[in-house]
């Protein structure tokens, strides 16, 4: 069973540029989470798609969204980028809220 | 909104020893207690899970408690061992805007000193 796939592994990009970040959910898995992990704060939640739609959404600005595909993968977008945005992102799929959350290698992305 | 806090923040033993992680959650319908550990450059992966209808939980030389009256729960670890270095997430669900979702604790860096 393949697990939880995220893309890509590592990005660097300038202030003021947008990414784009990957995660592909263990099949069967129809939500999916986005977490920002920093030293010191821990896994910060972003939002969560269940069936191409946001359930929840964290204390984070509208620069930070997402998606979610009819396949159940999804993608995370930043625009605007800041120095502080900085992070490794980590996607985590779950059947639901109450059941394991396999999470991703995450996407190590710097903003220089 | 929910809010978990986790302490200490790190801990550092002698192998053999054993852990304490502590937790606290602040909405009182949460009803599911996950705990994950994540080694250094690797993915958070669950090592325990506690619902809120059971009172303790254990799996070899680890355990969790969960007191629902005063909102928290702990992780122990008996003879810890070397590999059990790591940093471990407590994790606690909220009832959001539209559903469930799993809120984290900031987390705990165990080192297991040989």
């Amino acid at each position: 069973k393949a697990g939880v796939t995220q893309t890509p592994r590592y990005l660097i990009k300038t202030r003021g540029q947008q990414v784009t970040l990957s995660c592909s959910p263990i099949s069967g898995h129809r939500s999916v989470s986005w977490y920002q992990q920093t030293p010191g704060q821990g896994l910060q939640f972003l939002f969560e798609y269940f069936s191409e739609t946001q359930r929840n959404k964290g204390n984070f600005p509208g620069r930070f969204s997402g998606r979610q595909f009819s396949n159940s993968r999804s993608e995370m977008n930043v625009s605007t980028l800041e120095l502080g945005d900085s992070a490794l992102y980590l996607c985590a799929s779950s059947r639901d809220a109450r059941t394991e959350a396999f999470f991703g290698q995450g996407t190590r992305l710097t903003v220089v | 909104g929910e809010n978990v806090e986790q302490h200490p923040s790190t801990l550092s033993v002698q192998e053999g020893d054993s852990a304490v992680i502590k937790c606290t959650y602040s909405d009182s319908a949460s009803n599911y207690f996950p705990w994950y550990k994540q080694e250094l450059g690797k993915r958070p992966q669950l090592i325990i899970d506690i619902r809120s209808n059971v009172g303790e939980k254990k799996d070899q030389r680890i355990a969790v408690t969960l007191n629902k009256t005063a909102k928290h729960f702990s992780l122990h670890i008996t003879e810890t061992q070397p590999e059990d270095s790591a940093v471990y997430f407590c994790a606690a669900t909220s009832r959001g805007a539209g559903s469930e979702k799993l809120v984290f604790g900031k987390g705990m860096k165990l080192t297991v000193n040989p």
